[in-house]
């Protein structure tokens, strides 16, 4: 059974850091595509970065370009993310999300979500 | 980036009516349209993918079509279950997008 956890939200100023996990089970990361996506509370889901299923290319919007990172460790089959400069209107719910195969962008499992909060 | 528009933005609607809503894309994405249903406090769920195909598991009230910039989901009878909000994606760009989302809300 395919699963994913995401941890490591919590409350943070304005200008910190934090770094996301997503430990997934009953698949291997590296023959996927992975992808970090959010919601703030009570809007519409966001897309905030993929890496290919290679592992070689990473993609990001603008939104959030230069200051987070994906990664991942298939040795521990686990997918990261690094935030810094956190803004305000960063703070949403953070979904790891496995993309569904091949060369699709769709995500057919999803995490439960991790909540990221940034306040002074 | 691609811009995604779906109407309505909410609905109300019976047991057992038949439900369409409608995603629009800013510029032509050939089939790359993706259906998701969101229930309060839960993850999203896959429902459509490559705009028409069913994804495993989904009941086959829903139905998609569509293709170059317009796009239906349809819920041919409404189902208790299915009161959630409902998001289209494109995913023909790597810069993946999604529409504003659309409440079913029970009538």
């Amino acid at each position: 059974e395919v699963q994913l956890l995401e941890s490591g939200g919590g409350l943070v100023q304005p200008g910190g850091s934090l770094r996301l996990s997503c430990a997934a089970s009953g698949f291997t990361i590296s023959t996927y595509a992975m992808s970090w996506l959010r919601q703030a509370p009570g809007k519409g889901l966001e897309w905030v970065s993929l890496i290919s299923d290679g592992g070689d290319n990473t993609y990001y919007p603008d939104s959030v370009k230069g200051r987070f990172t994906i990664s991942r460790d298939n040795s521990k089959n686990t997918l990261y993310l690094q935030m810094n400069s956190l803004r305000a209107e960063d703070t949403a719910l953070y979904y790891c999300a496995k993309h569904r195969g091949g060369n699709s962008r769709d995500f057919d499992y999803w995490g439960q979500g991790t909540l990221v909060t940034v306040s002074s | 980036d691609i811009q995604m528009t779906q109407s309505p933005s909410s609905l109300s609607a019976s047991v057992g009516d038949r439900v369409t809503i409608t995603c629009r894309a800013s510029q032509t994405i050939s089939n790359y349209l993706n259906w998701y249903q969101q229930k309060p406090g839960k993850a999203p769920k896959l429902l459509i993918y490559a705009a028409s195909r069913l994804q495993s598991g989904v009941p086959s009230r829903f139905s998609g079509s569509g293709s170059g910039t317009e796009f239906t989901l349809t819920i041919s009878s409404l189902q208790p279950e299915d009161f959630a909000t409902y998001y289209c994606q494109q995913s023909y760009s790597t810069l993946i997008t999604f529409g504003g989302g659309t409440k079913v809300e029970i009538k």
